[in-house]
């Protein structure tokens, strides 16, 4: 079955470091995200990215946050320079086409900024 | 803004119903998710509705009233590897399918 993958999936950083998360999507989706989950916290949305594209953005990706699809398989999202409240659950997920399907999650990237 | 309530977390015994309940008000509509999330992994798809009523799959149905904002996930023969939290999302974006979801219920299943 295909599946979304992700790596690292520990990170450990020291703060104000850069970090990449890379994600895999599912190989003929369209439609790219990337979530977070602090502990013991809801799931937030980040980022959609269609098209090349940002689609749209939380406001907790701000400017210190990026991402980028540099060949036709990766998605990743770059934090510039970690903070400690950056520490959680990043969760990459994608989508075959639009919103009435489900979108597939990977098994995420724990983030620890020290 | 954008409200997704859900209990924080419910008890059920093995081989019993349980019902998880979930209010939204969101900006837009278009579609309401349900998944599961075991401790420390990630989201699994459940069930999707997005027309009024009841959808069913296996030990699992969903319930949804746009009009009242609610949403339910009835869970049948509880197992114990059911205990997970299930979180409740909306797809509030259209087409770019843009999830906001609820903080979640954690359900513990005892023997």
């Amino acid at each position: 079955e295909p599946e979304v993958t992700q790596t690292p999936s520990h990170q450990v950083t020291q703060m104000g470091q850069e970090v990449i998360l890379r994600c895999v999507p599912i190989s003929n989706h369209l439609y790219f995200y990337w979530y977070r989950q602090i502990l013991g916290q809801k799931v937030e949305f980040l980022v959609s990215f269609y098209n090349n594209e940002i689609s749209e953005k939380s406001e907790i990706f701000d400017d210190q946050f990026s991402v980028e699809r540099p060949d036709g398989s990766n998605f990743t999202l770059k934090i510039r320079s970690t903070k400690l409240e950056d520490s959680a659950m990043y969760f990459c997920a994608s989508r075959g086409r639009g919103g009435d399907t489900e979108a597939f999650f990977g098994q995420g990237t724990r983030l620890t900024v020290v | 803004g954008q409200n997704i309530d859900q209990p924080t977390e419910m008890t059920a015994t093995e081989g019993a119903i349980v019902q998880i309940n979930c209010t939204y008000q969101t900006s837009g509509f278009n579609g309401l998710f349900w998944y599961q999330q075991h401790a420390g992994e990630a989201p699994t798809f459940l069930s999707y509705n997005v027309l009024d009523g009841l959808e069913e799959k296996g030990r699992f149905s969903s319930f949804l009233s746009r009009s009242k904002g609610y949403s339910y996930l009835l869970l049948k023969e509880l197992q114990m590897k059911d205990s997970a939290s299930y979180l409740c999302a909306v797809n509030y974006g259209g087409s770019q399918g843009n999830l906001i979801f609820g903080k979640g219920t954690k359900l513990s299943v005892k023997p």
